[in-house]
């Protein structure tokens, strides 16, 4: 049974060009999270999905960032125009029953770097 | 104020070592998650409480709602636990967005 599975590790981006991110969760498990972790700072709740539907997405930046999770395949964190203030760690987590009964899987993450 | 606050900030032990880290919150919560930050990134789930105590090899964790309190401790510390130990919580309100502490960084030397 594999682990949530983050692709790529490491992504290199100019400043303008789109990132696309991408997390499959762990067999079974219907409820996806991204997160954020700036340089030297702590984790930051970005969005909340569950197949097709955004369920939160109160901790995605107004502009530039979407998310989705399609019915089939992966779920996308897509950031367009990318800044230098957009690297960072970004991390996929998912659950089977929600966090208040069940505990998170994380990915790997994602590492951005912006030049 | 961060509603979620870990102390201490940074911690180093001696192998073989009980160590204590703590969590305190501000607000309703109706889970408290404990993860493991490795040196190299990943990030590992260790308990999710929402009252009382729970125990898994060396590692204890316990919750007190009244006092929005919990703890995380480490049995006969090893090299091997030298991680970043984070706290977060579910707030009362029907969200499933975590809210982060800032992490303690704990260094077990040999």
């Amino acid at each position: 049974n594999a682990g949530v599975m983050q692709n790529p590790r490491h992504l290199v981006r100019r400043r303008g060009q789109e990132a696309r991110l991408r997390c499959s969760p762990m067999k079974g498990h219907s409820h996806v999270y991204w997160y954020r972790q700036l340089p030297e700072e702590g984790l930051k709740f970005m969005v909340y999905l569950q197949k097709e539907n955004i369920i939160d997405e109160s901790g995605m930046p107004k502009e530039r960032f979407s998310a989705e999770f399609p019915k089939e395949g992966p779920s996308i964190l897509r950031i367009q125009q990318v800044v230098r203030g957009d690297s960072a760690a970004y991390f996929c987590a998912s659950s089977f029953g929600g966090l208040m009964n069940t505990e998170a899987f994380f990915g790997q993450g994602t590492r951005l770097t912006v030049v | 104020k961060n509603e979620v606050e870990q102390s201490p900030q940074n911690l180093t032990a001696q192998e073989g070592e009980f160590i204590t880290i703590n969590c305190s919150y501000s607000v309703g919560i109706s889970a408290l998650h404990w993860l493991q930050q490795h040196p190299g990134g990943g990030i590992v789930s260790l308990f999710m409480l929402s009252s009382g105590k729970k125990k898994h090899g060396r590692l204890i964790a316990t919750i007190n709602i009244q006092e929005k309190h919990s703890s995380l401790h480490i049995t006969a510390s090893h090299p091997r636990d030298s991680a970043v130990y984070i706290c977060a919580v579910i707030t009362q309100g029907g969200s499933e967005k975590l809210v982060f502490g800032k992490g303690t960084k704990l260094t077990v030397n040999p």
